[in-house]
């Protein structure tokens, strides 16, 4: 099956500090991937859908200065919290939809963990 | 615009049990419904979808759901519930513009030995 791969699982930065998030289609080739945030026991939010090769489409009231967001390959997209404060801290989650079959589906990474001290 | 309505926070069965965790949507023409699973700490995994075709939709792990228009529901159920089965459940519908998911407030399950 398609399998999406986050990296790091769990990081733990400095206020005013910026980190990025790498996600990863190890098994297909993804024209859109999706970011999320999760905060705890709720649902996902979606933060940005990126297209590879273009910029992306940020959602309502998600600052695109704050989240970047990179594509710079079928098999690679970005998220960079920049400038972290502790209220950033939350569960980020991507996902990548495949070109061709499977079109209709998301295959979703594992999760970052990210905690701002 | 498409919404997702999941109206309970949380679902407790006894093991053995069938499960039913309830899920309605509101979408303008034909909806394409999702069920996903959260274990703790991690990614969303894939039960089962509907798009078009039969009413009932076989899926993983035993799960199964029924697609009902005139009701605009689209209940996952199990016959019999596990206890490895407890986690947090999201229904999901696709967006008909841009193709993003909308999902619902989550459903935390519980099965109790």
């Amino acid at each position: 099956g398609a399998v999406v791969s986050q990296h790091p699982s769990r990081v733990i930065c400095k206020s005013g500090t910026s980190v990025k998030i790498e996600c990863r289609s190890l098994d297909f080739q993804a024209t859109t991937m999706f970011w999320y945030r999760q905060f705890p026991k709720q649902s996902l939010m979606l933060m940005a859908t990126s297209n590879e090769g273009s910029k992306a489409t940020y959602e309502q009231g998600v600052e695109k200065d704050k989240f970047l967001i990179n594509h710079a390959s079928l098999t690679l997209s970005t998220l960079t919290v920049t400038s972290a404060h502790p209220e950033d801290s939350s569960f980020y989650i991507c996902s990548a939809r495949a070109q061709g079959v499977g079109y209709n589906e998301q295959f979703f990474g594992p999760g970052t963990r990210l905690t701002v001290l | 615009a498409q919404s997702v309505a999941q109206p309970e926070d949380q679902v407790n069965v006894a093991e053995g049990n069938p499960l039913t965790v309830k899920c309605t949507y509101s979408v303008s023409g034909n909806p394409y419904l999702f069920w996903y699973v959260q274990y703790p700490n991690r990614g969303l995994q894939f039960l089962l979808k509907y798009i078009t075709g039969d009413n009932l939709v076989k899926g993983s792990y035993g799960f199964e759901a029924e697609f009902n228009k005139s009701q605009t529901s689209f209940h996952l159920k199990k016959p019999s519930a596990l206890v490895s089965d407890s986690a947090l459940y999201f229904c999901a519908v696709r967006d008909t513009g841009g193709g993003k998911l909308i999902f619902g407030q989550g459903t935390e399950l519980s099965v109790k030995p």
